[in-house]
């Protein structure tokens, strides 16, 4: 089982964007699938659990969702600050508990 | 509060072992796996694999299996990874990152422990 992420995206403060990570190999609905945001020399935390829940202190411009039909998953930051510059990466499981990275995507506000 | 303090850098030669601790607190050590994930420098995140806090059991993935051992010590809730002939491409840095045990749950990270392997 495969996530694939796109290397980088980019937008504007204020603005809404969306990553993406899509599965190959396996239905991604199977399994929760978690969002991690690395800020640049730091540790991952996590932004998005069970597809779609937030951790806690997460503001709620984050959102997770799952969509079967493209058998992929996104994330979704609204309202754009530039503290959200970052390597963000989805993660699932394969063989139920096998953890399965995505490649990451490293979000450009400029 | 939930946290994972891991070790500091280390400085490490070709060949010696080195082993990294993951120190918790703030929850119930023995509930909740323990998985071990690796980041080379300006790559991603790769899982190397996880032990059970409640039977010690281990799992690696395929590039973790025979120089790379989990172990804890449930006495002082740690957790601890250890590289054994390190090899210049083992300079990473290391997280530890508590697992889940029901729905609800999330994964807590260490802050990380890097780990340069040059002569």
């Amino acid at each position: 089982f495969i996530l694939t992420q796109p290397h980088s995206v980019s937008e504007s403060p204020g603005k809404t964007v969306t990553i993406s990570c899509t599965g190959s190999g396996g239905d991604i609905a199977t399994n929760y699938v978690q969002w991690y945001q690395q800020r640049p020399d730091s540790a991952p935390t996590t932004l998005i659990f069970e597809d779609d829940q937030r951790a806690s202190g997460v503001p709620d411009r984050f959102s997770g969702s799952v969509d079967s039909s493209s058998n992929s998953a996104s994330l979704t930051i609204s309202g754009l600050k530039t503290e959200d510059e970052a390597d963000y990466y989805c993660q699932s499981y394969d063989a139920d508990t096998l953890w399965v990275f995505g490649g990451g995507t490293k979000l450009t506000v400029l | 509060q939930v946290q994972l303090v891991q070790s500091g850098s280390e400085l490490m030669e070709p060949g010696a072992p080195v082993k990294i601790s993951c120190k918790t607190s703030g929850y119930d050590f023995g509930t909740y796996p323990m998985n071990w994930i690796r980041q080379a420098p300006g790559q991603g995140l790769e899982w190397m694999g996880w032990i059970s806090t409640k039977t010690g059991k281990t799992t690696y993935v395929q590039g973790f299996t025979g120089r790379f051992v989990f172990s804890l010590d449930t006495s002082v809730s740690t957790a601890y990874l250890e590289i054994n002939s390190l090899k210049t491409e083992d300079t990473a840095v290391y997280y530890c990152a508590r697992g889940v045990d029901n729905q609800g749950d999330y994964v807590y990270w260490g802050q990380g422990s890097l780990v340069t392997v040059s002569s």
